[in-house]
């Protein structure tokens, strides 16, 4: 049973325009969420989060947004690069302490075109 | 900072024979580090999770008896894969988190069973 789902498997938008990747889940313990953004043959390395509490965070060219009545979350980077092209991971953790757990979904393919 | 290591970056061997995968922190202490393993196109799956000088947590589904994990450390984890065969193959990556609910990533190790 997928808890973490991304449904769109790729996502492509053209240079300097905005990319929305969405992510669902279904778990209400989950209290705190992550992007990821992974290159081949890499491990993941860590975007931006977000808390239960909130429902936006903005670092930069990167905003998640938190819907939890709809159990939904966007990442928006505006404006797109090119080496923005990567798999972007969602997780979400259900708990703080040291033995808290990430649980991932499948990842989506963002290309951004020149 | 937060940076994470893993050796060997790739590794082929024959069925049967034991493998094993080293995860340094490289500049910070790791509270708890993990152990994921992601096969093509699918997202990352936890396998265990470990604290130093305990025995580590493992997820359901997962063969203590066959991936052997030890965390002798402050900054090093390893993971053994006992008998390996084919369906063996898979990307491995590790995480560890220093404290801070924050999981830092390692390159990841491609482990192909002949």
């Amino acid at each position: 049973d997928q808890q973490v789902k991304q449904n769109s498997p790729s996502l492509s938008v053209q240079e300097g325009r905005i990319s929305i990747l969405n992510c669902d889940y279904t778990n209400s313990m989950f209290d705190y969420f992550l992007w990821y953004k992974k290159y081949p043959a890499e491990g993941p390395t860590f975007l931006i989060s977000i808390s239960s509490i909130k429902d936006k965070n903005e670092d930069g060219r990167f905003t998640v947004f938190l819907n939890k009545s709809a159990k939904h979350l966007s990442l928006h980077i505006v404006p797109s690069q090119p080496g923005d092209s990567a798999v972007y991971f969602c997780a979400a953790s259900d708990g703080g302490g040291s033995n808290y757990k990430l649980t991932f979904g499948k990842g989506t393919l963002l290309t951004v075109n020149p | 900072g937060a940076v994470v290591s893993q050796h060997p970056s790739w590794v082929i061997c024959k069925s049967g024979t034991s493998v094993k995968i080293e995860c340094r922190s490289l500049d910070f202490q790791a509270t708890t580090m993990f152990w994921y393993r992601q096969f093509p196109k699918q997202s990352l799956m936890l396998m265990a999770t470990s604290n130093e000088g305990s025995k580590a947590t493992y997820e359901q589904g997962v063969e203590k008896d066959k991936f052997l994990i030890n965390h002798a450390s402050l900054t090093l984890s390893t993971l053994t894969v006992t008998s390996a065969h084919p369906e063996d193959s898979s990307f491995y990556i590790c995480s560890a988190d220093r404290g801070s609910n924050e999981q830092f990533f390692g390159p990841g190790t491609r482990l192909t069973v002949l």
